[in-house]
């Protein structure tokens, strides 16, 4: 069965420093998304992307976050000068429509970011 | 953006017991989508109602959907231990799913 892959599992990196967590989507899909959930609380709508361009974004995915999808199957999520408060799971989702009725979302495992 | 919020926040039942968590949301939608979540792992889609159906199953899994009260609640019928998780309800539109804080569920064997 088709699955979104996300490398690493779990990086750790020192404040202030950038990191690039990486996802595979699933490969027909349009949709592409970034979540995050720190420890105990919710999971975070950060970013959508389509037709490789930002569709829609959160407040919360501020001037020090960027996305790519540098090739036809990889999308990134680039945090530029990491704070102690970026510690949290991201999790990269995909789906294969977007604007219709049905917009399930296929998530990966997530990648455990710790700030230190 | 609307999300749909869960209740309770959280269920505690034995092996084999039913679970029945609720979900409620303020405007007009197409769809709803509920989603599991193990403890730090993503989320996976269980099901999804349209609108104008008023119930669906899927295996353990009962939907059923109310949009005049505007809530939709998911029941696990024979509950094990591996349904431990939390769920999550995400409706449609927004089209990108947002969720809520959810139901942590805890099946004891």
């Amino acid at each position: 069965e088709p699955e979104v892959t996300q490398t690493p599992s779990h990086q750790v990196t020192q404040m202030g420093q950038e990191v690039i967590l990486r996802c595979v989507p699933i490969s027909n899909h349009l949709y592409f998304y970034w979540y995050r959930q720190i420890l105990g609380q919710k999971v975070e709508f950060l970013v959508s992307f389509y037709n490789n361009e930002i569709s829609e974004k959160s407040e919360i995915f501020d001037d020090q976050f960027s996305v790519e999808r540098p090739d036809g199957s990889n999308f990134t999520l680039k945090i530029r000068s990491t704070k102690l408060e970026d510690s949290a799971m991201y999790f990269c989702a995909s789906s294969a429509r977007g604007q219709a009725e049905d917009t399930e979302a296929f998530f990966g495992q997530g990648t455990r970011l710790t700030v230190v | 953006s609307q999300q749909g919020e869960e209740d309770p926040q959280a269920l505690s039942i034995q092996e084999g017991e039913n679970a029945t968590m609720n979900c409620s949301y303020k405007t007009s939608i197409n769809n709803l989508q509920w989603y599991r979540q193990n403890s730090g792992r993503g989320l996976v889609h269980l099901i999804l109602i349209r609108s104008n159906e008023r119930e669906k199953h899927s295996g353990r899994l009962r939907v059923t959907l109310d949009t005049s009260k505007k809530s939709s609640s998911l029941l696990i019928t024979a509950s094990r231990a591996a349904d431990t998780a939390s769920y999550f309800c995400a409706t449609a539109p927004p089209y990108i799913p947002t969720f809520g804080r959810g139901t942590s569920l805890i099946v004891h064997p």
